[in-house]
């Protein structure tokens, strides 16, 4: 089935404490990304990747990391959470680019405190 | 940023009602998709569309893109309580040189009740 897995699905930590958002899709796309949702501002996206070792920033990068060491993966990381982090997140991938249809996660629902 | 302008932000209506949801912005896209988002789930896309003054329709959903590109329209016909979900447009910045971001709108959150 075609998918894009994000892990975990929910996590709970504390102000600056390293974590990572794994993602990970088994279609073969070559564009991949990074969203977060919160109310009242909507999706925007955090990083995007064109291709394996071609990432670009997005709307709100800051406090973020992301690397594309292969096609499949794109893990987000967060080297020194911070409570302004809290939020849901999304990684979606496409054939080729943004143009192309978005296949999303289920989401992460992080919470710092 | 391209900013993407939805309206109106919430809409509850009955059964059997037709509605209209609106997306625009002063940026010209290449392409405009939109998506529905349900609660605990990811967006999943409804439509792409990509040609100025285009229509397409999936049942019961008429999607209308603006002839200079700019701007979008989602209009339903006897909705459903199943139409009940957030919906998003979302603009590709590859026609301008702001590299190849996607920018959503903040979406149109929908009720429809029995």
């Amino acid at each position: 089935e075609a998918q894009v897995t994000q892990n975990p699905r929910y996590l709970i930590t504390v102000t600056g404490k390293k974590l990572t958002v794994t993602c990970s899709q088994n279609m073969n796309h070559e564009y991949m990304s990074w969203y977060r949702q919160d109310p009242g501002l909507g999706l925007r996206q955090i990083y995007y990747s064109m291709n394996v070792e071609v990432t670009d920033k997005g709307d709100v990068p800051e406090g973020y990391k992301v690397s594309r060491k292969e096609k499949r993966n794109f893990p987000l990381i967060l080297e020194s959470p911070s409570p302004n982090q809290t939020s849901l997140y999304f990684c979606a991938s496409s054939f080729q680019g943004p143009n192309q249809p978005q296949h999303f996660g289920d989401g992460t629902r992080l919470s710092i405190l | 940023t391209q900013l993407l302008e939805q309206s109106p932000q919430f809409l509850s209506i009955q059964e059997g009602e037709n509605l209209t949801v609106y997306c625009n912005s002063s940026s010209v896209f290449s392409s405009l998709q939109w998506y529905r988002q349900e609660p605990g789930e990811g967006p999943v896309l409804l439509v792409t569309v990509v040609t100025g003054g285009e229509v397409k329709k999936l049942k019961r959903l008429t999607f209308q893109f603006g002839d200079a590109r700019k701007d979008s329209s989602l209009h339903i016909t006897a909705a459903q309580t199943g139409d009940t979900g957030l919906y998003l447009c979302a603009g590709d910045s590859s026609y301008s040189n702001s590299g190849y971001a996607l920018n959503f709108g903040k979406g149109t959150s929908l009720l429809v009740t029995p």
